[in-house]
């Protein structure tokens, strides 16, 4: 099955900071998704995202399928922002295929 | 978010209980999803239900037994767990069993398993 490799594991920002998280795959995906685990464990759908950018307010995504990489970007950090962000791509169907996780911390 | 519903969301059992974990979802999807989610480990797909039918069994020990009675409802029933096996218990739910339909979570329950 396909590895998906997220960087860097971990990330300590001031509030107001500029961010890039990067997600590998070993292998090509069908699709892929990010999404922010808040600290009581829900994880909030952030994009869903075969190719291509997308922008919803200060968060934005960029697949590169052919060269089997996306990338979140965030503007402009929050203290609301902390979490840890998952990268997720679809092998076959329906199986979704995690990476490890990028833990982001703002500080204020 | 609403659209997932999970119960309980806490939970800790012996290693000789049964319980049932519930998910309930109510975006009108078609797949039904249990994933657990280890400390230091990846989120791990366990079971796929389409349409009521299981059509994917992710080499999860017996002592899981998933049950789907309607597409909107899905339990995971426990028994005689281990406590390798306490983690956080997510469902998720797509509106159809197509290539990469997006996924939508649940809050999860945390299991202990003393």
């Amino acid at each position: 099955g396909i590895q998906v490799e997220q960087s860097p594991p971990d990330l300590i920002l001031q509030e107001g900071a500029n961010s890039t998280l990067r997600c590998n795959f070993s292998d090509s995906v069908n699709n892929l998704q990010w999404f922010h685990q808040n600290p009581w464990g829900q994880l909030i759908n952030l994009f869903y995202i075969p190719s291509g950018t997308k922008q919803n307010g200060r968060l934005s995504a960029t697949t590169v399928a052919t060269e089997r990489y996306s990338l979140l970007y965030i503007s402009s950090s929050q203290t609301t922002d902390s979490g840890v962000y998952f990268c997720a791509g679809y092998q076959g169907a329906q199986k979704l295929v995690f990476g490890q996780g990028t833990r982001l911390t703002i500080n204020p | 978010e609403t659209g997932v519903t999970q119960t309980p969301r806490h939970l800790v059992m012996g290693m000789t209980n049964k319980k049932s974990l519930k998910c309930e979802q109510h975006l009108g999807h078609n797949a039904m999803y249990w994933y657990k989610q280890s400390a230091k480990k990846p989120l791990e797909l366990m079971f796929v239900y389409n349409f009521k039918e299981q059509t994917e069994n992710n080499s999860v020990p017996s002592r899981f037994s998933p049950e789907c009675p309607n597409s909107s409802h899905l339990f995971l029933h426990l028994h005689t767990l281990q406590p390798e096996d306490s983690a956080l218990y997510l469902c998720a739910s797509s509106q159809h069993p197509t290539s990469g339909t997006e996924q939508y979570f649940g809050p999860g329950t945390r299991l202990t398993v003393t």
